[in-house]
């Protein structure tokens, strides 16, 4: 597509349930990654991922979050067992293999209530 | 390793002044360097980027950034502000792959 394409777009979970958060990227992008931005707070890198290499998945704050990438193109992450602070904006980029910057989507706003 | 400063969480300015936002960066490697901006409930948006050549770069919207490498420095500015220029800006830093790191963010305030 034309652009990095977020969905759900706003995501209100009761406490306990999971979650899962899609990304689709530019066609094309070998790179794609997660951020987590909280409210008030900058970019908190969530997990990365390069063609078929495996992720880099230093960023996620417990086993509670995990993501995956079908196919090279799609990701989803997954929050289990939410808590209220996994409430923020989730945002995806992605990137060619360049490394000239990224395109991030428009994110997801997740609330725990 | 590489990291970035943003000097001032929150920039005010008079709509028609100078708009200047401070970026210092460290990296052990020749730094890519970039300026995002986030709109109100919007994802982030390349505003400019310095990688090879020309160290004084022109972004959309009028905003510049000049990199000096002996002050190890990314400033952002605009000679006018503009009141829909008030977001939040991010600089970041790479080093030629894929990975950027982020500063915290300057919230930029236009005042009428």
């Amino acid at each position: 597509g034309a652009g990095v394409s977020q969905s759900p777009s706003n995501k209100v979970t009761e406490k306990g349930k999971d979650v899962e958060l899609r990304c689709d990227p530019i066609s094309g992008h070998t790179a794609l990654y997660w951020y987590r931005q909280s409210l008030g707070q900058g970019l908190e890198f969530l997990i990365y991922f390069q063609g078929n290499s495996a992720p880099d998945k230093s960023g996620l704050p417990s086993d509670r979050f995990s993501a995956e990438r079908t196919g090279g193109s799609v990701s989803t992450l997954t929050i289990q067992r939410t808590q209220q602070e996994d409430s923020a904006v989730y945002l995806c980029a992605s990137s060619s293999q360049d490394g000239y910057g990224y395109t991030f989507g428009s994110g997801t706003r997740l609330t725990v209530v | 390793a590489q990291s970035v400063t943003q000097l001032g969480s929150h920039v005010s300015v008079s709509e028609g002044a100078l708009v200047l936002l401070r970026c210092n960066y460290s990296s052990s490697v020749p730094p890519y360097l970039f300026w995002y901006v986030q709109y109100p409930n919007q994802g982030l948006q390349l505003l400019l980027k310095y990688t090879t050549g020309a160290t004084l770069v022109k972004g959309i919207n009028g905003f510049e950034a000049e990199f000096k490498k002996s002050e190890t420095s990314f400033h952002l500015t605009k000679p006018s502000a503009h009141m829909s220029d008030a977001a939040e800006y991010f600089c970041a830093v790479s080093n030629a792959g894929n990975m950027l790191t982020f500063g915290g963010g300057t919230r930029l305030m236009v005042k009428p």
